[in-house]
């Protein structure tokens, strides 16, 4: 099993330029999830999804936006990039039941994107 | 409100000396704690885990954690660091919402 990959490692953007962070995850997990992490911050949540057709907003949601069109893909769309959105990107996945048990969730190596 | 609080942001010990690192939550439910490890670069390794059952849990690479629901704690420990073992750690709560709040990170140096 790969677990969760994600494309690409690094990118520039220029302000108001829009791009698709790719995350894939081949362990057939139902819940995934998108971060930002900053110096100092540690993680937010951008937005999760709770299976394919199915996303809601975590956190920090502004500025971005998601899909859900199949178990294994979940990528996250910036439309009009700003230098706020300078961060590092890491989606996760996890699994949980219809009886709620809840397992940890495993993360990608990142994206580091940075807005100029 | 649900947090997690991380007070030392940094920590430096020497190799073989025992490590803790401290964790505060606040979750209005039954909650389970993560700590992981994110090595420079890379992306985040569970370290150990707390859902049910015996305080005390165990997890990979010599490290365990205890769970104190009295301090609303969850810290982290190491009987003798390696200098492997040099990475940021976070804690992290969740619950039946199956949502992560991490705290800040530590960052662990280690003095040969």
């Amino acid at each position: 099993n790969a677990g969760v990959t994600q494309t690409p490692k690094f990118r520039i953007l220029k302000i108001g330029q829009s791009m698709t962070l790719q995350c894939t995850q081949d362990m057939n997990h139902n819940y995934m999830y998108w971060y930002r992490q900053d110096p100092g911050m540690g993680l937010k949540l951008i937005y999760y999804s709770v299976g394919a057709g199915i996303t809601d907003k975590g956190e920090v949601p502004n500025g971005y936006n998601v899909s859900r069109s199949t178990t294994e893909d979940f990528p996250l769309r910036l439309e009009l990039a700003a230098p706020s959105q300078t961060s590092v990107y890491f989606c996760a996945s996890s699994y949980s039941s219809l009886a709620g048990i809840y397992n940890e969730q495993f993360f990608g190596p990142g994206t580091r994107l940075t807005v100029l | 409100a649900q947090s997690v609080t991380q007070p030392d942001i940094h920590i430096t010990v020497s190799e073989g000396a025992s490590l803790e690192l401290r964790c505060n939550y606040s979750y209005g439910a039954t909650p389970y704690l993560f700590w992981y490890v994110q090595s420079p670069g890379q992306g985040l390794q569970l370290l150990l885990k707390y859902f049910s059952g015996d305080t005390l849990v165990q997890g990979i690479k010599g490290f365990e954690a205890e769970f104190k629901r009295s301090q609303s704690s969850f810290n982290l420990r190491k009987p003798s660091v390696h200098w492997s073992d040099a990475a940021e750690y976070f804690c992290a709560v969740g619950g039946a919402t199956n949502k992560l709040i991490f705290g800040t990170g530590t960052l662990l140096a280690v003095q040969p």
